[in-house]
């Protein structure tokens, strides 16, 4: 696509419950990376995939979050059992590669209450 | 210590001046260095990107890169109020992903 797509655009979601946040990279990009930022914060690395390399999930922050990327394209951000501390907008980006400036889509705006 | 350290601001310039943003990195094996502006509500969006030391310049932008110091900075001629927004440092190394400083807000007063 033209750009990176994200969805939901926003999400509200009950303590405890799991959700999936979606990132669509623009077409050709080989890196996909998903951030999270806090209100007034910067971004915070969470995972990073490569073409069919193994991906970089040193910015976890527990084992309730997960990721993957099928085909090379679309991946998904899956958090269980989430918390409140896990509010926060949830930013994906991609590359064309692993050296070049990143595209960020819109964005998914979580909110657990 | 933050591995890439920005002034949070506001750093606050009349219209028509220059505005000079800095950024400082840790790791000194850091090889790409980047500028994005991300407006309030908005996703960042990437507006430089320099290697190598010395200066890039695009436009009014000026991306100034010291190795040496590990140092970056960006300069802004002309400030308009439309640049009022907060921009974030980025630093690449090795196989890492991008580690983003918590960002600099520039308000740009007319």
């Amino acid at each position: 696509g033209a750009g990176v797509s994200q969805s939901p655009s926003n999400k509200v979601t009950e303590k405890g419950k799991d959700v999936e946040l979606r990132c669509d990279p623009i077409s050709g990009h080989t890196a996909l990376y998903w951030y999270r930022q806090s209100l007034g914060q910067g971004l915070e690395f969470l995972i990073y995939f490569q073409g069919n390399s193994a991906p970089d999930k040193s910015g976890l922050p527990s084992d309730r979050f997960s990721a993957e990327r099928t085909g090379g394209s679309v991946s998904t951000l899956t958090i269980q059992r989430t918390q409140q501390e896990d509010s926060a907008v949830y930013l994906c980006a991609s590359s064309l590669a692993v050296e070049g400036g990143y595209t960020f889509g819109s964005g998914t705006r979580l909110t657990v209450v | 210590q933050k591995e890439v350290e920005q002034n949070s601001g506001p750093l606050s310039v009349p219209e028509g001046a220059i505005a000079s943003l800095n950024c400082t990195y840790s790791d000194r094996v850091s090889q790409s260095f980047f500028w994005y502006r991300q407006y309030s509500g908005k996703s960042p969006e990437l507006i430089m990107s320099i290697y190598s030391n010395g200066d890039k310049e695009d436009g009014r932008f000026t991306a100034q890169l010291n190795k040496a110091s590990q140092y970056v900075s960006l300069l802004i001629r002309d400030s308009q109020p439309s640049d009022s927004a907060t921009y974030l440092c980025a630093v690449k190394g090795g196989r890492r992903a991008l580690t983003f400083g918590s960002g600099t807000r520039l308000q740009v007063q007319p």
